[in-house]
């Protein structure tokens, strides 16, 4: 079956950094997308990865490598307006989507 | 560039009501267009898959008949939530993918919420 697994909750503290982990086993690999979702809005992109290696793109990062299956979301610079859900999804090879079930980020101040 | 609308953004209904939500693709055609469901705490579930001028793809477990998609035109998708029952409140969202950009990326309306009583 197909698979993808992120903590279902993190914390962290104003100011800092932190690393959000998804590794995922799917049928096929069409590219990876990082999502934020605030609680009852729908999700807005914050990135794509489909060669190995790390995208930054202000203060958010992504990496992936896909012999690991694995990709990670790097949040620098934590304000209280990061705290959200943030999803990983996977394009497999029908070009679906397939969803994770989200990491919920509290930060504290 | 890339907005989509919904509408309504929320809506409260009797049990047995029919609801439709339609969904806009304002400043791009979709070749595609998705709905979502979304209960509380819950990951986003994929209802179902359609592009413009055919029959939708509906996931497993999910009713054709209770939930009817149509994809008129390139710019809007409705979905109609026949005879609802109190377990089909939720949270509904739908994307659009463009032909052009990265491949399918989605786009995402800012979701309906449903209430039925």
């Amino acid at each position: 079956g197909q698979n993808i697994d992120q903590p279902t909750e993190m914390t962290a503290t104003e100011g800092a950094i932190v690393q959000i982990n998804c590794t995922y086993q799917t049928s096929g690999f069409n590219g990876l997308f990082w999502y934020q979702q605030h609680a009852g809005e729908a999700p807005t992109f914050l990135s794509y990865n489909v060669l190995d290696g790390l995208e930054e793109k202000g203060r958010f990062s992504s990496f992936l490598s896909r012999s690991k299956g694995y990709s990670y979301l790097l949040l620098k610079e934590l304000q209280m307006k990061d705290s959200a859900s943030y999803l990983c999804a996977v394009l497999d090879s029908n070009y679906q989507l397939i969803w994770g079930a989200g990491t919920k980020l509290i930060i504290k101040p | 560039g890339a907005v989509v609308s919904q509408h309504p953004s929320w809506v409260i209904c009797k049990s047995g009501t029919s609801v439709k939500i339609e969904c806009r693709s304002l400043d791009f055609q979709a070749t595609t267009m998705f709905w979502y469901r979304q209960f509380p705490k819950q990951s986003l579930m994929l209802m179902a898959t359609s592009n413009e001028g055919s029959k939708a793809t509906y996931e497993q477990g999910v009713e054709k008949d209770k939930f009817l998609i149509n994809h008129a035109s390139l710019t809007l998708s409705t979905l109609t939530v026949t005879s609802a029952h109190p377990e089909d409140s939720s949270f509904y969202i739908c994307s659009a993918a463009r032909a052009s950009g990265i491949d399918n990326e989605q786009f995402f309306g800012p979701g309906t919420r449903l209430t039925v009583l």
